[in-house]
């Protein structure tokens, strides 16, 4: 069973510029999340996807990041200015279920790592 | 209070030691919890749910406390390729959501 895949691996900009990134979940899998991570913490939830609805997206900075997941499937994750503090990994995870009570088993890509100059 | 604290380490010990992180939450309506471990630079792998009943995969034995709000791994006779982070997960909020600990970085040396 191939994993979730994301591209890029690597990203270097520049302030105030634009950047975007994707992932493709496992498939089947019905629900969708962006994470955040900072050198040296956890991964830190921006936005999660049931299907192609926003279920929580309570710690998504809505004034320059933007996430969409269409058709249900992939997603794309968009910072837009990029500023030096969002330099990070941007891992996409995905699980099976919905989680209606228990949260079901989350499974990671690779990650994205960005540099903001 | 942060919802999920660990202790950050490093833990270092010697090929074959035993070892014990703790990892406490914040909210006492948490019903899910995980450890997953990350190597340097790579992305997170679910090691183990946490059951109230406790629950041990050969080496690694993960146990809930739930008066003291607390779930912890142990790792007996610990390898050199048990080095890396241990993250620990619990669902805060809505049912799905995890919130990450910082991690607690374990070395495991010759």
């Amino acid at each position: 069973e191939a994993g979730v895949a994301q591209s890029p691996r690597y990203k270097i900009i520049e302030k105030r510029q634009s950047v975007a990134f994707w992932c493709n979940p496992i498939s089947g899998h019905a629900t969708l999340y962006w994470y955040q991570q900072i050198l040296g913490q956890g991964p830190k939830l921006l936005i999660q996807f049931q299907n192609n609805g926003v279920v929580d997206d309570s710690q998504l900075p809505k004034d320059r990041f933007s996430a969409e997941r269409l058709k249900g499937v992939d997603s794309t994750l968009k910072i837009q200015p990029a500023k030096l503090e969002d330099s990070a990994v941007y891992l996409c995870a995905s699980s099976p279920r919905p989680g209606l009570v228990f949260v079901d088993t989350q499974y990671f890509g690779p990650g994205t790592r960005l540099t903001v100059l | 209070r942060k919802e999920v604290e660990q202790d950050p380490g490093p833990f270092n010990v010697p090929e074959g030691a035993t070892v014990a992180f703790n990892c406490t939450y914040s909210n006492s309506a948490s019903q899910s919890f995980f450890w997953y471990r990350q190597d340097c630079r790579k992305e997170p792998k679910l090691l183990m749910s946490v059951y109230s009943s406790g629950n041990e995969d050969g080496r690694f034995t993960a146990q809930l406390n739930r008066a003291s709000q607390y779930i912890s791994l142990l790792i007996r006779d610990s390898k050199l390729s048990d080095s890396a982070t241990y993250l620990c997960a619990v669902n805060t909020g809505t049912a799905s959501k995890l919130t990450f600990g910082t991690g607690t970085r374990l070395q495991v040396t010759l």
